[in-house]
């Protein structure tokens, strides 16, 4: 079953804009992680927030996460049209190591 | 520094066949686990091994099995194929011990059951 649901389950904007993601999940969580992945291929690793923690950044991405609404959003700041890919959050609930429980996934667009 | 490969990249199955995917592991990492992603969704967690041993498995039938070999290496086994095992099965590594879940993914091998 899938732990996390993410939203929108698309989102198409202009290359420049931001583009904000959100991902709600059920259980108690160790880690949330963000992944992108481009046209069913492997998926690649963004970025990690841990259940301590309540904002993070790295680079153009901003992570935040509310263990009380159970929830988390992804920021990519100035897109671009490369950043074009289906994006999922995955959470694990036993510790590093354990499990990945991911989303349905958001197909983002970023125009030309 | 040499990725998480994986074999084959495609292939085309008749239903009641088995199948065995290969996977390497990136370089230096002991843990082995397998995603299946059907089409549209995300990928779900099949099991993991870890010094030659299953040490999780999801909701997956025993139809479903696996292996580790001690180079790390591991191999997923699908017997008597069901259209419904159509998807992308993907295989991602990392290190026991490490205090994040970070997976390294390979691209995946992509699988259609007739």
């Amino acid at each position: 079953s899938q732990q996390g649901e993410e939203d929108p389950q698309a989102l198409s904007i202009q290359e420049g804009e931001n583009a904000t993601m959100n991902c709600s999940y059920k259980t108690s969580i160790n880690n949330l992680q963000w992944y992108r992945q481009n046209s069913g291929r492997g998926l690649v690793h963004l970025i990690l927030i841990r259940s301590n923690e309540r904002e993070k950044h790295s680079g153009r991405l901003r992570v935040t996460l509310d263990t009380s609404k159970k929830s988390s959003s992804l920021l990519i700041t100035a897109s671009r049209a490369a950043d074009t890919a289906s994006y999922f959050c995955a959470t694990d609930a036993y510790g590093a190591n354990s499990k990945l429980t991911f989303g349905k996934g958001i197909t983002l667009s970023v125009r030309p | 520094d040499a990725g998480v490969t994986q074999s084959p990249t495609h292939l085309i199955k008749t239903r009641g066949q088995q199948v065995t995917l290969r996977c390497s592991p990136k370089s230096g990492h002991d843990t082995v686990s397998w995603y299946q992603q059907a089409l549209g969704q995300g990928p779900q967690f099949i099991f993991q091994y870890y010094e030659e041993e299953e040490r999780q498995r999801g909701n997956f039938p025993d139809r479903f099995s696996g292996h580790q070999f001690p180079n790390y290496s591991s191999e997923l086994n699908v017997n008597a194929l069901l259209l419904g095992d159509s998807a992308l099965y993907l295989c991602a590594s990392s290190l026991a011990g490490t205090k994040t879940g970070e997976l390294f993914f390979g691209e995946g091998s992509r699988l259609t059951v007739l």
